[in-house]
């Protein structure tokens, strides 16, 4: 399958402990954001997303949060597990036709 | 439930030679379609994106069209494919904000 990852910053985790991907986005005026996983050779599968007007939104096992006066957005990921390692990214919205600008991504490996 | 198709998985195809990539959707009308390309190791480029039949944006100059026949399947053409072109292309639809996706065509172009 595809080699995702090949050059993107890389996060090693040990399995069962919390893990933390961080994201700058470019617009002040982006709205939406979402966060997407991708395993080797398969689509970006949705994780979790947050609106403008949140600072913190939970999932299962994930957390986001946004920062909009530093344009900072993060995934927590609780008690890593291996099926975690995959790439993730970031994505913003801040145009119609819900149009989502990516970010470069980050791989994270799971240790066990 | 939604479901979104790609095919083929992979495709090796000559310099030079045409391509057809198609998407379809099902489970849900009048989406948001969306063509991306990702070079290995690489985040996810726009390419096109369509929000009704017959109406296509082209998001980067390039060697590739996009055409959208019926309100569920987009289809990723070139008539003579270059060696940049190789790629993982991903088809996305959305109904409101968030995206999803399908399972990608890996392209080799040799």
């Amino acid at each position: 399958g595809e080699s995702v990852g090949l050059h993107l910053p890389t996060l090693s985790v040990q399995e069962g402990d919390n893990s933390i991907i961080n994201c700058a986005y470019s617009n002040s005026a982006s709205d939406y954001f979402i966060w997407y996983k991708q395993e080797s050779g398969k689509g970006p599968q949705f994780i979790i997303d947050i609106r403008s007007n949140m600072d913190k939104r939970q999932g299962q096992r994930v957390t986001v949060l946004l920062n909009k006066t530093v344009k900072h957005l993060s995934l927590q990921i609780a008690a890593t597990q291996p099926g975690d390692s995959a790439v993730y990214f970031c994505a913003e919205n801040n145009s119609p036709a819900s149009k989502l600008t990516f970010g470069t991504g980050t791989r994270l490996q799971v240790t066990l | 439930s939604q479901t979104i198709h790609q095919w083929p998985a992979t495709l090796v195809q000559p310099v030079g030679s045409p391509l057809s990539l198609e998407c379809t959707v099902e489970g849900t009308s009048n989406p948001n379609l969306y063509w991306y390309r990702q070079a290995a190791g690489r985040g996810l480029q726009l390419l096109f994106y369509s929000v009704g039949i017959g109406q296509i944006s082209s998001e980067v100059p390039q060697n590739l069209s996009a055409s959208r026949p019926q309100d569920r399947q987009f289809i990723l053409s070139s008539k003579k494919l270059l060696l940049s072109d190789s790629g993982f292309y991903l088809c996305a639809w959305s109904n409101r904000n968030e995206q999803y996706f399908g399972p990608g065509t890996r392209l080799t172009v040799t």
